[in-house]
């Protein structure tokens, strides 16, 4: 156990909806890092969150949103689905706002959009 | 912008076998270097980094050394055992955006008894 919980593990939805995924930080991190990993982009980063302001974006689609809760737990909003936007979906935290002693990732959210 | 090339895979080895992995990288400073290892169902973790460049990372019998004239950290291993069966992954961290890492497309590796 990482120590950085993701939730739901799996998600099946349709095209058009709109899910929410959870992370959990590590106990002290306060940067919370969404990252996308599909077959044909590999991983790509997609936002950062540190203490609750976001704080760098990446490849991250208008469709897609997030935010960090003042308990640091962050949410990744995704909507009008798309069967492209399967994938795995990993959040990562680390204790500073920058990562450059590595990061502690989760076990990710596989979505599934049919 | 910055990029990370690894060696294709799959790769499947004999157990005890040497193994390589290349990785090279393009990157407009000196950035940090890393090989994250994903297991079967589970999240990657940092398995070994490397800040500049002619240091050595090592883990768990795994080294890469960051060598600047050739921009490349290749991951080796004397001996490998089957529980190294995984996805290994190459990523550099730009100095010049530190918030996020960029990652190499990632190498699966196999080892047969």
């Amino acid at each position: 156990d990482s120590g950085v919980t993701q939730t739901p593990k799996h998600l099946i939805t349709a095209t058009g909806q709109r899910v929410t995924l959870r992370c959990s930080p590590r106990s002290g991190d306060l940067s919370v890092y969404w990252y996308q990993q599909s077959l044909d982009q590999g991983l790509q980063f997609l936002i950062q969150y540190y203490n609750g302001e976001e704080r760098a974006k990446g490849n991250i689609l208008e469709r897609f949103s997030a935010q960090q809760f003042p308990d640091l737990h962050s949410e990744l909003n995704l909507s009008s689905l798309e069967l492209g936007d399967s994938a795995l979906y990993f959040c990562a935290s680390s204790v500073g706002w920058h990562q450059n002693y590595g990061y502690t990732f989760g076990s990710g959210t596989r979505l599934t959009v049919v | 912008g910055d990029s990370v090339t690894q060696m294709e895979g799959p790769v499947t080895l004999s157990e005890e076998a040497f193994l390589t992995i290349n990785c090279t990288y393009t990157a407009t400073g000196y950035p940090s270097l890393f090989w994250y290892v994903q297991y079967p169902g589970e999240g990657l973790q940092l398995l070994l980094k490397a800040t500049k460049a002619d240091d050595k990372g090592s883990n768990k019998g795994f080294e890469a050394t960051y060598r600047k004239e050739t921009t490349s950290f290749h991951l080796e291993k004397g001996s490998v055992q089957v529980s190294d069966s995984a996805v290994y992954f190459c990523a550099l961290s730009d100095p010049g955006d530190l918030e996020k890492l960029t990652f190499g497309t990632g190498t699966r590796l196999t080892i047969i008894p």
